[in-house]
Parts: C-alpha cells; sequence; structure tokens
C-alpha cells in the first residue's frame, strides 16, 4: 500500500487535457518537493517535472505540475497517443527517512 | 552527458544474496550536491524507492527493507554498489539506479535512469 494516493487510470481523446492527482501527508508532500516521472512500457522512467512544477529541458509544456497543501497534479494538456504511459509521483518523507513513490496512473488516449 | 548502466546476475535462488553494481559517468560522486539512488519495479507493479548514497557518504534505506540493504561506492572507478540479503521470488523486479541531486535543503530529482537490470529470483 502507496503512502501517496494516485488514481489507477486516466483517460482522454486526442487534444483534450487529463489530470492526475498525486495526494500524500504533511511529512511527505505537505513539507517537501513533488516530483514526477513518465514510464513508457518496457522503458526506464524519465523525470518529467521536478520541484513541484519545473519542466527539465526538452520536456514540452503541454506537461505540467503544481502543488497545494498535502496534494499535487500533474495536468497534460492537448494530450497525443505517445502520451500514453504511467505516471508517477514521489516526494521524500521526512518521517521515514526516503523517497515515496505513488502507485502510478495508467494514461489512455481514447 | 551523463549515463548510468546496472550489471549484475540476471536470475538469484531463495535465501541467496544479490550484488548490483550501478557504473555511471558524466558525473562524479566526490561533487557536492550528486547522489546514486536504486529504485525495483516488480514486474506490472509500481516503483518502489530502495536506498541512496551520496556525495558525503550518507546513505539512506527504505525502512521496510533495511535489515537486507547494503549500499556503497567506489568513487574512483565511479561504481555504487547495492546488496540484497535473504532474496525471495517477491524480491523479482526490474532493478534500476539513477542519478539523485541534493538541493539546498533535501534530496531532489532523479534525472537520469539507468536502463535497469532484471533479477529473478527462482530455485
Amino acid at each position: 500500500q502507496s503512502v501517496l494516493t494516485q488514481p489507477p487510470s486516466a483517460s482522454g481523446a486526442p487534444g483534450q487535457r487529463v489530470t492526475i492527482s498525486c495526494s500524500g501527508s504533511s511529512s511527505n508532500i505537505g513539507r517537501n518537493h513533488v516530483f514526477w516521472y513518465q514510464q513508457v512500457p518496457g522503458t526506464a522512467p524519465k523525470l518529467l517535472i521536478y520541484t513541484n512544477d519545473q519542466r527539465p529541458s526538452g520536456v514540452p509544456d503541454r506537461f505540467s505540475g503544481s502543488k497545494s497543501g498535502t496534494s499535487a497534479s500533474l495536468a497534460i494538456s492537448g494530450l497525443r497517443s505517445g502520451d500514453e504511459a504511467d505516471y508517477y509521483c514521489t516526494a521524500w518523507d521526512d518521517s521515514l527517512g526516503g523517497f515515496v513513490f505513488g502507485p502510478g496512473t495508467n494514461v489512455g488516449v481514447l | 552527458q551523463v549515463t548510468l548502466r546496472e550489471s549484475g546476475p540476471a536470475l538469484v535462488k531463495p535465501t541467496q544474496t544479490v550484488t548490483l553494481t550501478c557504473t555511471f559517468s558524466g558525473f562524479s560522486l566526490t561533487t557536492r550536491g550528486m547522489c546514486v539512488s536504486w529504485i525495483r519495479q516488480p514486474p506490472g507493479k509500481a516503483l518502489e524507492w530502495l536506498a541512496l548514497i551520496d556525495w558525503d557518504g550518507d546513505k539512506y534505506y527504505s525502512k521496510s527493507l533495511k535489515t537486507r540493504l547494503t549500499v556503497s561506492k567506489d568513487t574512483s572507478k565511479n561504481q555504487v554498489v547495492l546488496r540484497l540479503t535473504n532474496m525471495d521470488p517477491v524480491d523479482t523486479a526490474t532493478y534500476y539506479c539513477a542519478r539523485l541531486k541534493y538541493g539546498s535543503v533535501s534530496y531532489e530529482e532523479l534525472d537520469y535512469w539507468g536502463q535497469g537490470i532484471l533479477v529473478t529470483v527462482s530455485s
């Protein structure tokens, strides 16, 4: 059972906007930065969002992150078939003394 | 260019100890703020954070696996080694190493990942 909570799946038509939530607690998201990773099946995860809302070089601005209190969210706008993947949120947990990952959200494009 | 590559046995028997090596290039573990972390993923399941070691030699472990994990580094070889004792079939997973950066007050993003190595535990 994950310390962070994410919906198991999300989907949308091409061009639509999809939002994925990530819920935590005061010991993780409430105190520390949130990071998002994208994992296409069969490949290693890729950093998508760092420090709550920052995009690494090369990540399209269709991807955006936000954080409020003990929750965070990832939004994908202008959905494309290439966005089909699993998305994981993570944060450092002060109580556990380590990183915690969400269970992942599988995004599908209808 | 930052690269990381995991190596080790693909198959181990129950109760054995597995030793995995992460060989990296493009950065140094002697540079302040640089760290290496290990993450695993059982087939069809979610990512699970395991351990990290930083430039200063500080180490952190998953609370649930702490008694079985050891992480170490060899800065001269640009390698980080993970040892997991008493392997069980539930430890069957793809094991990844990744570069981790330390920010102003805490550990931050895993910005470069290795391709992963599948370790199967079976008799």
